[in-house]
């Protein structure tokens, strides 16, 4: 079974500096996917940025870029010039491939980190 | 922009009640899940259903949950005999058939056993 670790319960970074977020995920599988998804106080559950693991480029959403480093089975969120509206909790996801035969997709969390932006 | 609705936003019951959590999904997207965040830890993927069938369900749901599509649009989770344990957030999410591999969440429904 896959497995998703998130080492840094809580982070906390300057307004305007840059921050990044780690996890880590288990998996023997060679295709699948990745995201990152964003939890603000409202709760609802935003997507925020996923990757490929057959793509070799790292995914770049604004603000928003992503490390992939599938030999290490590592998958940082970077999130650069800071804004205040960025606290949350960060969830990093995991799904398996669509031919995975599942049939399902789930996505298996990891369990977050609280990130507070500093004024 | 097309989104997931869930309602009621909040819902309060007593133990051993029955309660059903409803969710519209996005038009064009035909799977659906179902996931579950007790306070303070992490999403569990509870069910996920497609072409008015359970597709796949995790350890946590059991009997006492089912789930159904009762019309074009509506995609339900029926707790039965609801238990304080149950006491969690649910989130309603969808996906397009064809490769697309983004989930888009609802804004889920805080469920309350007291």
């Amino acid at each position: 079974a896959q497995t998703v670790t998130q080492s840094q319960p809580e982070m906390s970074v300057q307004e305007a500096e840059t921050v990044t977020l780690s996890c880590t995920y288990d998996t023997s599988e060679s295709d699948y996917y990745l995201f990152w998804y964003k939890q603000p106080p409202s709760r609802q559950m935003i997507l925020v940025i996923r990757q490929e693991a057959y793509k070799q480029q790292n995914a770049t959403e604004n603000r928003f870029s992503v490390n992939f480093q599938k030999a290490a089975k590592s998958f940082s969120l970077k999130i650069s010039d800071s804004q205040l509206g960025d606290a949350a909790m960060y969830f990093c996801a995991y799904r398996s491939p669509a031919y995975s035969g599942a049939g399902s997709y789930q996505l298996t969390f990891g369990k977050g980190t609280k990130l507070s932006v500093i004024p | 922009e097309p989104e997931v609705t869930q309602t009621p936003s909040h819902q309060v019951t007593q133990m051993g009640q029955e309660v059903i959590l409803r969710c519209v999904p996005i038009s064009n997207h035909l799977y659906f899940y179902w996931y579950r965040q007790i306070l303070g830890q992490k999403v569990e993927f509870l069910v996920s259903f497609y072409n008015n069938e359970i597709s796949e369900k995790s350890e946590i749901f059991d009997d006492q949950f089912s789930v159904e599509r009762p019309d074009g649009s509506n995609f339900t989770l029926k707790i039965r005999s609801t238990k304080l344990e149950d006491s969690a957030m649910y989130f309603c999410a969808s996906s397009e058939l064809g490769g697309a591999a983004e989930q888009y969440f609802g804004p889920g429904t805080r469920l309350t056993v007291t």
